[in-house]
């Protein structure tokens, strides 16, 4: 597609439950990034894909939190037993080769809250 | 890890004035770029610069590397240009580290 999109724009839940945020990035860029923006502060890097694989997933801030791309395109965060601390904007962002000497082109993000 | 510090945190401005953004680093990076995140919240790279100078329009951004900071140049400033201003670099190849950002506001 012409820029990266981002599924649900918005998502309530309820503390406890699943969820999962989708990440469609721009046809043919190799690398994707997951970040998690909360009110007021930058974005913070979560996970780093390269094709289908994660090559850094420092950011993961607990085993909660775990992210696939099993064909190399599209991402799926996925949440689970979420907290009322998960409530933030989760940024997706995508660059055509791997590495952050590329330019990153990010979604509109999708504004999580967990009541 | 890479810490990033900017400066100012808020800047409120005429329409019409100039500004200067500061990023510092706590070490060498090997990339840095400047966002813009409009009201709506969308992130929009305005320069990967790891070095040297860039002009885009009414903004420029001097990277000096050696000294680990960079510094974005607003200048003729517009309502359209409110928003917050994110540096941020890599230690590596994969992970950009963001600073806190600045926000500002231009008045008309």
């Amino acid at each position: 597609g012409a820029g990266v999109s981002q599924t649900p724009s918005n998502k309530v839940t309820e503390k406890g439950k699943y969820v999962e945020l989708r990440c469609d990035p721009i046809s043919g860029h190799t690398a994707l990034y997951w970040y998690r923006q909360s009110l007021g502060q930058g974005p913070e890097f979560l996970i780093y894909f390269q094709g289908t694989g994660a090559a850094d997933d420092s950011g993961l801030p607990n085993d909660r939190f775990f992210a696939v791309r099993p064909e190399g395109s599209v991402s799926t965060l996925k949440i689970q037993r979420t907290e009322r601390g998960d409530s933030a904007v989760y940024l997706c962002a995508s660059s055509p080769i791997g590495g952050g000497a590329n330019v990153l082109t990010f979604g509109a993000g999708s504004r999580l809250t967990v009541l | 890890g890479i810490q990033v510090e900017q400066s100012p945190p808020d800047l409120i401005l005429q329409e019409g004035a100039n500004s200067t953004l500061r990023c510092n680093f706590s070490d060498s990076v090997n990339n840095l770029q400047w966002f813009h995140q409009n009201p709506w919240g969308q992130l929009i790279n305005l320069f990967y610069i790891p070095s040297g100078t860039k002009q885009n329009g009414r903004l420029s951004a001097t990277t000096v590397a050696t000294e680990r900071y960079s510094l974005l140049y607003i200048s003729s400033s517009q309502t359209t240009d409110s928003g917050v201003y994110f540096c941020a670099g890599s230690g590596g190849y994969n992970k950009l580290i963001f600073g806190a950002g600045t926000r500002l506001a231009v008045h008309p």
